[in-house]
């Protein structure tokens, strides 16, 4: 009964490449978050996803960022252009759809994201 | 807006309690959640409060009184794996995302 599970669990990018963060929620969950975390502060919420629909993606940057939950296969969160300031750690969170308020989410091992 | 206030750095000794507490400024909300992270791990769910009062689940209890806008997550029989971060997050009514503190970090000495 595997749990969320985001790869790469590192990622190291130069300045102006792109970075694509996959995530895979747990089986039966149709509900995907996804957040940053900087060190020493708390998560910041980037996008929710149900399948083939953004819901929320009222904290993801309006400039390369996006994200997309597929019928079949993992979420993505794509970061084009990477900057330095988009180094963090970035992790994905699944609920099932009866929870459909999101209260326990459950996280992936989260992908850290280092652009030099 | 939504904003919670979490104490930056607690300490305790092993086999103590320590009480961790979270205000929070918001207009309305569905509950307040505790979560626990390690350093270089993911954030682990603990515990969800809906309604005023006390939840418990084994040593960990958390409390809401939304009169007061004010929670806490209590840790009873402090062990060294407790050494972790803890957040408190809400989901403000008619929103999907949940709203974060900045965590407090827990340290727990011999």
């Amino acid at each position: 009964n595997a749990g969320v599970m985001q790869n790469p669990r590192h990622l190291v990018r130069r300045r102006g490449q792109e970075a694509r963060l996959r995530c895979s929620p747990m089986k039966g969950h149709s509900h995907v978050y996804w957040y940053r975390q900087l060190p020493e502060e708390g998560l910041k919420f980037m996008v929710y996803l149900q399948k083939e629909n953004i819901i929320d993606e009222s904290g993801m940057p309006k400039e390369r960022f996006s994200a997309e939950f597929p019928k079949e296969g993992p979420s993505i969160l794509r970061i084009q252009q990477v900057v330095r300031g988009d180094s963090a750690a970035y992790f994905c969170a699944s609920s099932p759809p009866a929870s459909g308020s999101g209260e326990t989410q459950y996280f992936g091992p989260g992908t850290r994201l280092l652009v030099l | 807006g939504q904003s919670l206030e979490q104490p930056s750095e607690v300490t305790a000794v092993e086999g103590a309690i320590v009480q961790i507490n979270c205000t929070y400024q918001t207009s309305g909300f569905y509950g307040l959640s505790w979560y626990q992270q390690h350093d270089g791990g993911a954030p682990t769910f603990l515990s969800y409060n809906a309604l005023d009062g006390l939840e418990e689940t084994g040593r960990f209890s958390s409390f809401l009184s939304r009169s007061d806008s004010y929670g806490y997550l209590l840790l009873q029989e402090l062990q060294m794996k407790d050494s972790a971060s803890y957040f408190c997050a809400v989901r403000g009514i008619g929103n999907y995302q949940l709203i974060w503190g900045a965590g407090t970090k827990l340290i727990i000495k011999p």
